[in-house]
């Protein structure tokens, strides 16, 4: 089974800083989806960035990036210039390929952001 | 992407009562996603909902404690039956879009917070 596992329970950051979340996944799998969503207070699920694991180029989204080392079943992702914004829980998650599968989570790293 | 609208948004009940959440979505769509995220806890599957055929659950939940409904391809219910303050929970519905091609992340409802006294 695959599980995922976010070590930081808790992160820092100055506004207009950089910040790096870990997460390390374990599948027997050689396709599948990587994924960091946010989670505001409102509750709401937001999709920050995925990775397809065939592909060797990190993905970035604007201020978001990834470092995706599959050898390494790593999976971390940085956030450049923080904005107070930025503020939120962020979950790593992990999906088969194919259809009908469902998220597996990590626990979550909140992400503090101070001005 | 997918548009859902998750009802309602908060709710506080009474112990052994039941609440039914609704999650409504602007297109058709396959497989259909209830996850509990328990307060301060990551989001754990309940199970997964597909039109036409009974639910899928997971290990830990069944269904005579969390009916789910799906009787169409946009719309789903869960109920969470003879509460008890353990349930007390956000519940959050997630969908996965129609095209297999559209490998995306899927889109999640607002979720409920549901609040046993």
């Amino acid at each position: 089974a695959q599980t995922v596992t976010q070590s930081q329970p808790e992160m820092s950051v100055q506004e207009a800083e950089t910040v790096t979340l870990s997460c390390t996944y374990d599948t027997s799998e050689s396709d599948y989806y990587l994924f960091w969503y946010k989670q505001p207070p409102s509750r709401q699920m937001i999709l920050v960035i995925r990775q397809e694991a065939y592909k060797q180029q990190n993905a970035t989204e604007n201020r978001f990036s990834v470092n995706f080392q599959k050898a390494a079943k790593s999976f971390s992702l940085k956030i450049s210039d923080s904005q107070l914004g930025d503020a939120a829980m962020y979950f790593c998650a992990y999906r088969s390929e194919g259809q009908g599968f469902s998220f597996i989570f990590g626990k979550g790293t909140r992400l503090l952001v101070k001005p | 992407s997918a548009v859902i609208s998750q009802k309602p948004s908060r709710d506080i009940c009474q112990r052994g009562t039941s609440l039914t959440i609704q999650c409504q979505v602007d297109s058709q769509v396959t497989m259909m996603f209830w996850y509990r995220q328990q307060p301060g806890q990551s989001l754990t599957l309940i199970a997964t909902a597909n039109q036409g055929s009974e639910a899928t659950y997971e290990s830990g939940f069944v269904i005579d404690k969390f009916p789910i409904s799906r009787p169409n391809l946009t719309f789903s219910t869960l109920t969470v039956s003879n509460m008890s303050p353990e349930d007390s929970s956000i519940y959050l519905c997630s969908v996965e879009p129609r095209l297999a091609s559209t490998n995306y992340g899927y889109t999640f409802g607002s979720g409920t917070r549901l609040t046993v006294v």
